[in-house]
């Protein structure tokens, strides 16, 4: 298994503002992603993101409003740029393992206002 | 592609009773599955997944899933509701049928149990 581990817990911010979403796993792994879940809604995969790499990004989601780090095997960042009230969800990072299993972490709580 | 339908957004069962929540998945290679348990204003915790090996799973909290390839579903029941089960619960598909890759998920069901 996987823990990890996400900072900030829940955040307020202003729109036009950025923030970046850390996620730390306390073991190496390869694969790593980010997800979005808007209020009351699923979740809906916004990129993988790829060590050594540029991280792959999903329709509808691109590099200049979700900027995606991942400098090592164990730790990534996602940024929500430019906000706006729309952005206002539940961001979740999980990591998958060589066991046909994935671990999500407990979330980022963002309210745009 | 990989596709989730979760039939019924909202099931309401009374304490004791059987839980059913259905899942119904398309997938162009044999697929991973999964379902996922999130409580409010926490995150995921994995019930149960299907990796090919048996098909009737056993996952934690007494939930478990048969999966039928016939009928492409996966759903998921409990024998008897507990009224901690109320929470959002989530079936989703391994894209590409490949391991430890990204997960489609469906719409989610809500699980309400009265006493």
């Amino acid at each position: 298994s996987a823990v990890i581990s996400q900072k900030p817990s829940r955040d307020i911010c202003q729109r036009g503002t950025s923030l970046t979403i850390q996620c730390q796993v306390d073991s190496q792994v390869t694969m790593m992603f980010w997800y979005r879940q808007q209020p009351g809604q699923s979740l809906t995969l916004i990129a993988t993101a790829n060590q050594g790499s540029e991280a792959t990004y999903e329709s509808g989601f691109v590099i200049d409003k979700f900027p995606i780090s991942r400098p090592n095997l164990t730790f990534s960042t996602l940024t929500v740029s430019n906000m706006s009230p729309e952005d206002s969800s539940i961001y979740l990072c999980s990591v998958g393992t060589g066991v046909k299993e994935q671990y999500f972490g407990p979330g980022t709580r963002l309210t745009v206002t | 592609a990989q596709s989730v339908t979760q039939l019924g957004s909202h099931v309401s069962v009374s304490e004791g009773a059987l839980v059913l929540l259905r899942c119904n998945y398309s997938s162009s290679v044999p697929p991973y599955l999964f379902w996922y348990v999130q409580y409010p204003n926490q995150g995921l915790q994995l019930l149960l997944k299907y990796t090919s090996a048996a098909t009737l799973v056993k996952g934690i909290n007494g939930f478990e899933a048969e999966f039928k390839k016939s009928e492409t579903s996966f759903h998921l029941t409990k024998p008897s509701a507990h009224m901690s089960d109320a929470a959002e619960y989530f079936c989703a598909v391994s894209v590409g049928g490949q391991a430890g890759t990204a997960l489609i998920f469906g719409k989610g069901t809500t699980l309400s149990v009265s006493s």
